[in-house]
């Protein structure tokens, strides 16, 4: 079954210093990977995608393949950077054609 | 301006009522999903479509169904809510299949008593 898993469901750290939200998949083929994030009282929202190799917010997240992982990383955490934050794969080759989304970490980040 | 709405935003009802949580949105997109989602949990799809009378399950046995007889208009309907329909239900976009950036409506929060 294809599964992802979020082992964190809340990690607190303070500011400025370096986050690394876990981000494991199980799945068949080759999934298209993203990290959407809530901020408190918003909409679910795109945070990045793993096609793209970007940085947003000062997050970035590696695709590796031989651990099937895809963690979230940021050197220095700031306030405005608490939310709750999923994994999503996307896989086109079968099953409902939408995301498939982690459990979710809540991150705070202390002043 | 291009948006994803959805109302009711909070609805309280009694078991037993049919009810429809409305979602249309205004990006120009074919697909449309409907996602279920407690406080705090994960989001499980229910379901989605390709466009115009298009309807598929998602990989979350749903109760409800949905009908897409315009591009913009996905609404979700629940003959008979009962209490294990409390949830927060999401609607969301995307331009087409693939790995497309999905756009979150803000949800409606029902709560059947």
């Amino acid at each position: 079954a294809q599964r992802v898993t979020q082992p964190e469901k809340l990690l607190s750290v303070f500011k400025g210093a370096p986050v690394e939200l876990k981000c494991n998949y199980s799945y068949s083929g080759s999934p298209e990977l993203f990290w959407y994030v809530q901020y408190s009282r918003q909409r679910l929202q795109l945070l990045l995608r793993h096609i793209s190799r970007e940085s947003i917010k000062g997050f970035t997240a590696d695709l590796n393949k031989g651990e099937t992982s895809f963690h979230l990383k940021k050197p220095f955490a700031q306030e405005e950077d608490s939310a709750m934050y999923y994994c999503a794969p996307h896989d086109s080759g079968g099953g409902a054609d939408g995301l498939t989304f982690g459990k979710g970490t809540h991150l705070i980040i202390q002043p | 301006e291009a948006d994803i709405y959805q109302t009711p935003r909070y609805l309280v009802i009694g078991t037993g009522k049919k009810i429809t949580l409305e979602c249309s949105q205004t990006m120009g997109h074919d697909k449309m999903y409907w996602y279920q989602q407690d406080p705090g949990m994960e989001l499980h799809l229910i379901h989605y479509s390709y466009g115009v009378n298009s309807t598929e399950k998602g990989d979350l046995s749903s109760e409800s169904t949905v009908s897409r007889i315009r591009t913009e208009h996905f609404p979700l309907t629940l003959e008979s809510a009962r209490p294990s329909h409390t949830s927060q239900y999401l609607c969301a976009s995307s331009r087409d299949s693939g790995a497309y950036e999905q756009y979150f409506g803000p949800g409606t929060r029902l709560t059947v008593t």
